[in-house]
């Protein structure tokens, strides 16, 4: 079982490029999400989906996009990467319904650093 | 809209000393969860607790103990004897206790804790 994995570990990009993060689950869990993570600002939420084929907006959406065709894959795109883009890049995953004793907290990746230069 | 609030943005004690990390947190909902991750200086994040705004019962696990309280919005963290291990960014979150959203957190900005010898 091996969880939430993110691919790659580490990425440099050029301002202007393109590229795709990856995130898979193998947990069936319905809810899936992606955080930046930037000093002094904690994480922030990008966007997240509520099953396949439902997306919708965190708190800093703007220069990414995400797609979910399958309920395990979360991708996270950037178009044109900026400076601003440099961060931490964490895909997160839990089961909807709320929480209860019996069902589990959000499942964390161990996330992607993103260098644009 | 919600907040939470970690206003120690570092904390350095000597080993074994007791040290608590402040979380206020702001919310218009009247069910809701409060959560304490840690990171540790290889970044992962690892789940510590998560408390329902129903239950106000504190909650002490080995060294660690929670002290939640709804009257002044606080889910304070407490170590007691800290150990160098415990040396860690901690991350204080909340989220609407609603299906689809309750995995939405946000978080606080961290608490970076600082052990020494």
């Amino acid at each position: 079982n091996a969880g939430v994995t993110q691919t790659p570990k580490f990425q440099v990009l050029k301002t202007g490029q393109s590229m795709t993060l990856q995130c898979a689950q193998d947990m069936n869990h319905e809810y899936m999400s992606w955080y930046r993570q930037d000093p002094g600002m904690g994480l922030r939420l990008i966007h997240y989906s509520v099953g396949a084929g439902i997306t919708d907006q965190g708190e800093v959406p703007n220069g990414y996009n995400v797609s979910r065709s399958t309920t395990e894959d979360f991708p996270l795109r950037l178009l044109s990467a900026a400076p601003s883009q440099t961060s931490v890049y964490f895909c997160a995953s839990s089961y909807l319904g709320g929480f209860t004793p019996y069902n589990s907290p959000l499942h964390f990746g161990n996330g992607t650093r993103l260098t644009v230069t | 809209a919600q907040k939470v609030t970690q206003a120690q943005t570092e904390i350095s004690v000597v080993e074994k000393e007791d040290v608590t990390l402040d979380c206020v947190y702001e919310t218009r909902d009247t069910t809701y969860y409060l959560f304490w991750y840690k990171q540790p200086p290889s970044g992962e994040l690892v789940f510590l607790i998560r408390r329902n705004s129903f239950d106000e019962q504190n909650e002490i696990s080995g060294r660690y103990s929670w002290n939640f309280q709804k009257s002044t919005s606080s889910f304070n963290f407490t170590i007691t004897a800290s150990q160098v291990v415990d040396s860690a960014v901690y991350f204080c979150a909340l989220s609407e206790a609603t299906t689809g959203t309750a995995s939405k957190l946000t978080f606080g900005t961290g608490t970076r804790l600082q052990v020494t010898l």
